[in-house]
């Protein structure tokens, strides 16, 4: 059964460009939550959607931002990057069932300059 | 607002001693997990405790949860090397909200 798949793994952006990560849930599960993930601020909460419909967001400005298809493959989208939104970007995948278990991707590593 | 505290926020120990390391949080909570995470690598998932009183071991590690308290512990027996990680514990507030409020994180070092 294959985990879950984040594309790229690596990223280097300049400060004012956008980004897009990707997130492939593991097969049936509907839910994919972001965090991110800092040596200052540890694992921070982005938001999580559900069936195509973002359910709970975390505090973060409206430059980071995501969806989900129909296929609950989901994207996070980081606009006007900013040097402090250098971090671990890590996705994870849970079916939303009685007992429901996160699990994560590899994540992805974006470094802006 | 869920706060989830973790200590000791660095652990070096011994091969061969015991430890634990606690999970205090401030809000009632359904569930709680404990993840492990190697230098530069993802969160793997350890254990998911879902009623007061739950226990699980895997190996040398033992969870515990007591949600009266807010406290759960993950304890270590007879540390070996292999185990040397960054420790989380994250909290669930109820099922259907996905959002995970994790701790610090503890970074256990096992010395030869």
């Amino acid at each position: 059964k294959a985990g879950v798949t984040q594309t790229p793994r690596y990223l280097i952006k300049t400060r004012g460009q956008q980004v897009t990560l990707s997130c492939s849930p593991i097969s049936g599960h509907r839910s994919v939550s972001w965090y991110q993930q800092t040596p200052g601020q540890g694992l921070q909460f982005l938001f999580e959607y559900f069936s195509e419909t973002q359910r709970n967001k975390g505090n973060f400005p409206g430059r980071f931002s995501g969806r989900q298809f129909s296929n609950s493959r989901s994207e996070m989208n980081v606009s006007t990057l900013e040097l402090g939104d250098s971090a671990l970007y890590l996705c994870a995948s849970s079916w939303t069932g009685g007992n429901t278990e996160a699990f994560f991707g590899q994540g992805t590593r974006l470094t802006v300059v | 607002e869920l706060k989830v505290e973790q200590n000791p926020l660095f652990l070096s120990m011994q091969e061969g001693k015991n430890y634990t390391i606690y999970c205090n949080y401030s809000t009632t909570s359904d569930r709680l997990y404990w993840y492990r995470q190697d230098p530069g690598k993802s969160l793997e998932s350890l254990f998911v405790l879902l009623s007061n009183g739950a226990v699980k071991q895997e190996g040398r590690l033992m969870a515990s949860l007591d949600t009266k308290a807010r406290l759960s512990t993950l304890h270590i027996t007879a540390a070996v090397h292999d185990l040397s990680a960054t420790y989380f514990c994250a909290v669930g507030l109820n099922f259907g909200n996905e959002k995970l409020t994790f701790g610090t994180g503890t970074r256990l070092t096992i010395i030869p």
